[in-house]
């Protein structure tokens, strides 16, 4: 069964500190890993990794994956009280009967503060 | 991306009822699909909902419990029957485009329902 586990469950900082958020999976076949915000009911999409090594940059969020290690980071820096939110870590299986079928992790409630 | 509009955006339901959801999506998709998140809880994938033909169930989701259609590629309705306090959650819609060298997947704005 496919399984992503995100850390930390939730983080409290103040406006311009930097955050790390991870995300680490088992996937019997594995295509993508997904970032999601999600604010209020639907998630929003950040990035898309297919491949290792290869940083993923939208302004001050930025995401790196590594298949070797089966994990991905989410960095966010400079924060802002509008980065407050759940981040979701969703990985999607290739192929098959799982084809197109996201798992989510539980997310990261991030609060900043002022 | 493909723009997806649901409906209703929250209701509030008596136990016993059933409640719809509709999701219009502005192109065609794939696929699509339907989630649950329980308060607190992450995603959890119900079910794919398959043009023209019986929507495929995630383990421990039934179709009597959550009938699914999808008449054609853009459109598609989740039932939640005889509502308990435990499906109060936030239902979602996604799609995922695969065409023409697009791929990525996008999600409805989501429905609050509340059971009481």
């Amino acid at each position: 069964e496919d399984k992503v586990v995100q850390s930390p469950l939730s983080l409290v900082v103040h406006e311009g500190d930097t955050v790390t958020l991870n995300c680490s999976y088992e996937v019997t076949n594995f295509r993508s890993l997904l970032w999601y915000k999600q604010e209020k009911k639907a998630p929003t999409f950040l990035f898309m990794l297919t491949s290792s090594g290869i940083e993923k940059k939208s302004g001050r969020l930025s995401s790196i994956l590594d298949k070797k290690e089966l994990f991905s980071i989410l960095n966010i820096t400079a924060t802002q009280t509008g980065d407050s939110a759940i981040y979701l870590c969703a990985v999607e299986a290739a192929g098959g009967t799982s084809y197109g079928k996201l798992t989510f992790g539980q997310g990261t409630i991030l609060t900043v503060h002022p | 991306s493909a723009v997806i509009s649901q409906k209703p955006s929250r209701d509030i339901c008596q136990r016993g009822t059933s409640l719809t959801i509709q999701c219009q999506v502005d192109s065609q998709v794939t696929m699509m699909f339907w989630y649950r998140q329980q308060p607190g809880q992450s995603l959890t994938l119900i079910a794919t909902a398959n043009q023209g033909s019986e929507a495929t169930y995630e383990s421990g989701f039934v179709i009597d419990k959550f009938p699914i259609s999808r008449p054609n590629l853009t459109f598609s309705t989740l039932t939640v029957s005889n509502l308990s306090p435990e499906d109060s959650s936030i239902y979602l819609c996604s799609g995922l485009l695969s065409a023409e060298g697009r791929y990525g997947y996008t999600f409805g704005s989501g429905t609050r329902l509340t059971v009481v």
